[in-house]
């Protein structure tokens, strides 16, 4: 069962447009929703993070937007650019035990975005 | 420099030959996992630990195993390998606790190919 789930699944932009990343959730015990940003050959990096008590968090030109109501949340790259293209994951973590240590990051499927120049 | 190191960066092998995949952190983290990536998949967790002698299966772990005997070590071990097992592999880890478990740092990555 996908806990988060990510779309679309590829993306493509004009530069200078704005790319929109959806991602939606089922379970009110995740506590961050984070986004990570792949390059192709690398790792995926943390690029910016939000709680679900916060509605909008924004970090240069990407802002994330949690509605909590309706277990969704968002990526905003404002002012695309073709530097920005790479691969894009939706995530949520939880942790099983309050004031424990034990919890696990469950991650989407991933948007591969394209900037064209 | 704080880094996740994964060797070997490429591998390619044949059905059922023993390989291990190690993994290593400087960074001091409790937590440490693998996943694998595979296209329209993502990243799907395989196992994690959450400190020395502490592991957990993840979302696939069959063919797998995993062992935490240092903390800044935990290698992925393939005991036979099958070509379902042809995937992108990453190592990562994180500071755990509520606040922390989200952000996890990422090897580069190793390539296997099982034939």
């Amino acid at each position: 069962q996908q806990q988060v789930k990510q779309s679309p699944q590829s993306l493509i932009v004009q530069k200078g447009g704005i790319s929109i990343i959806n991602c939606a959730y089922e379970n009110t015990a995740f506590d961050y929703f984070p986004w990570y940003q792949q390059f192709p050959g690398k790792g995926p990096a943390l690029l910016i993070a939000i709680r679900p008590d916060v509605s909008e968090k924004k970090e240069g030109r990407f802002t994330i937007s949690f509605n909590k109501s309706a277990k969704q949340f968002s990526l905003h790259i404002m002012d695309s650019q073709p530097g920005d293209s790479a691969t894009y994951f939706c995530a949520a973590s939880i942790v099983f035990d309050r004031g424990s240590t034990l919890g696990r990051l469950y991650f989407g499927r991933g948007t591969q975005l394209t900037v064209w120049p | 420099e704080a880094q996740v190191t994964q060797n070997p960066r490429y591998l390619i092998t044949v059905t059922g030959k023993k390989l291990t995949v190690t993994c290593s952190q400087n960074m001091n983290h409790e937590y440490m996992s693998w996943y694998r990536q595979d296209p329209g998949l993502g990243l799907r967790q395989i196992y994690y630990s959450m400190n020395v002698e502490v592991t957990d299966k993840g979302d696939v772990p069959e063919g797998y195993k995993v062992s935490r005997k240092e903390k800044r070590n935990f290698p992925l071990i393939l005991e036979s390998p099958s070509p379902n097992q042809t995937s992108l592999y990453f190592c990562a880890s994180s500071l755990s606790g509520q606040r922390l478990l989200y952000e996890q740092y990422f090897g580069p990555g190793t390539r296997l190919t099982v034939t």
